[in-house]
């Protein structure tokens, strides 16, 4: 079992409509949580970064963290064309120098005008 | 806030060149630099962790002398491919963190070796 589990889709869904992205993990010790949406031949831009349980909200993007069954969510309301790109969810046990990043394998994500 | 420019974009070069490509953090001071490497429809493969001042750590399988991390600066990053065979193709991706703040990553650069 993979520590990080994504479903790399490809997600394809109508201008507007909201998008759920999710993740599931294995280790209790994560602590943090990170979404990152990468363009393609772009580097991954941060999109959400939260701490332990509970939603945190950035414009028309919510992060979601439910420790209890480990698992991860980003929202995205409103869907637009040009948030057609590839969703990364990663975590981290601590949030020190050194710290590795185990990464999901990204959902791909297409927005339909 | 939090830019990571990573230069150049794409390289295309002749087998058994060693190529050079620069990470800098460019308003904040990086005391940790990631290089990744990605292949086609995959995610983010870690290839060594570097601070400041000190020798890189290389993940398993990741040859050292193969590729060269220097980390001179809290600014710049370097990674050099020697001696770069087609088998070493991709997209080369550095990652900039400063104390307990997520890594944000460059633009990435493509390498081509003919």
């Amino acid at each position: 079992q993979k520590e990080v589990e994504q479903d790399p889709g490809p997600l394809s869904v109508p201008e507007g409509a909201i998008v759920s992205l999710n993740c599931t993990y294995s280790n209790s010790a994560f602590q943090y949580f990170m979404w990152y949406r990468q363009y393609s031949r772009k580097g991954p831009e941060l999109l959400m970064y939260t701490y332990s349980s509970g939603n945190k909200e950035d414009g028309r993007f919510t992060a979601q963290v439910d420790k209890s069954s480990k698992y991860i969510s980003l929202f995205i309301r409103d869907s637009q064309p040009s948030d057609s790109a590839t969703y990364l969810c990663a975590t981290s046990s601590y949030a020190g120098n050194n710290r590795k990043l185990i990464w999901g394998l990204g959902t791909s994500l297409a927005v339909n005008p | 806030g939090a830019v990571v420019s990573q230069h150049p974009s794409w390289v295309i070069c002749k087998s058994g060149t060693s190529v050079k490509i620069e990470c800098r953090s460019l308003d904040f001071q990086a005391t940790t630099m990631f290089w990744y490497r990605q292949f086609p429809k995959q995610s983010l493969m870690l290839m060594a962790t570097s601070n400041e001042g000190s020798k890189a750590t290389y993940e398993q399988g990741v040859e050292k002398d193969k590729f060269l991390i220097n980390h001179a600066s809290l600014t710049l990053s370097t990674l050099t491919v020697t001696s770069a065979h087609p088998e070493d193709s991709s997209f080369y991706i550095c990652s900039a963190s400063a104390g307990r703040q997520p890594q944000h990553f460059g633009d990435g650069t493509r390498l081509s070796i003919l």
